[in-house]
């Protein structure tokens, strides 16, 4: 596809569960950010890849929070022994490498734990 | 830590009239500034940025911001608003080279348009 890519569009899971969500970014974009919002919120800083390493994963809450990029090109977002609190919409977007450059944004995916 | 502040949450204008939204950022460094716009069920769609440069800079759909270091602020402007305007608007200060595209984002304006 011409943008990036966010699945599932929607999630519901219990407290306690374990959730993958899935960005496909833009095709040639080495760079990879995910971000969280929460209601009322403007986006926050969760992850960024570079190729396939992690180059600073200071906005991560906490050890329930992981994300991989194992081939340079997706990503996935895992989150263990799910809370309330997680409960948010969460933003995958790709660029170029360098500052220089735009991020384009997925549409996310919105997280419910219930 | 960088951080940026919008002290509009809501902001509600007739079609036609003019349009600023007050940003003001906290940064050690020359910052990276960007203005995104968030419609309902959308993506954020970035409406321009300021690296360097010329200060006062263009973007899309008509808006234009201007970078003042010295109130620390990146205001976004536009002279004639439209109804398909209507979203949450979201300034943000990026991390610079080393960063790359590792944003702060305020917490956001939603804009109203009356018709």
């Amino acid at each position: 596809g011409a943008g990036v890519s966010q699945t599932p569009s929607n999630k519901v899971t219990e407290k306690g569960k374990y959730v993958e969500l899935r960005c496909d970014p833009i095709s040639g974009h080495t760079a990879l950010y995910w971000y969280r919002q929460s209601l009322g919120q403007g986006p926050e800083f969760l992850i960024y890849f570079q190729g396939t390493g992690a180059a600073d994963d200071s906005g991560l809450p906490n050890d329930r929070f992981f994300a991989v990029r194992p081939e340079g090109s997706v990503s996935t977002l895992k989150i263990q022994r799910t809370e309330r609190g997680d409960s948010a919409v969460y933003l995958c977007a790709s660029s170029f490498a360098g500052a220089n450059t735009e991020a384009f944004f997925g549409q996310g995916t919105r997280l419910t734990v219930v | 830590a960088q951080s940026v502040t919008q002290p509009d949450i809501h902001i509600t204008v007739s079609e036609g009239a003019s349009l600023e939204l007050r940003c003001n950022y906290s940064y050690g460094a020359t910052p990276y500034l960007f203005w995104y716009v968030q419609s309902p069920g959308q993506g954020l769609q970035l409406l321009l940025k300021y690296f360097s440069g010329d200060t006062l800079v263009q973007g899309i759909k008509g808006f234009e911001a201007e970078f003042k270091r010295s109130q620390s602020s990146f205001n976004l402007r536009k002279p004639s608003v439209h109804w398909s305007d209507a979203a949450e608007y979201f300034c943000a200060v990026g991390a610079g080279a080393g960063g790359g595209n590792k944003l702060t984002f305020g917490t956001g304006t939603q804009l109203k348009v009356e018709l």
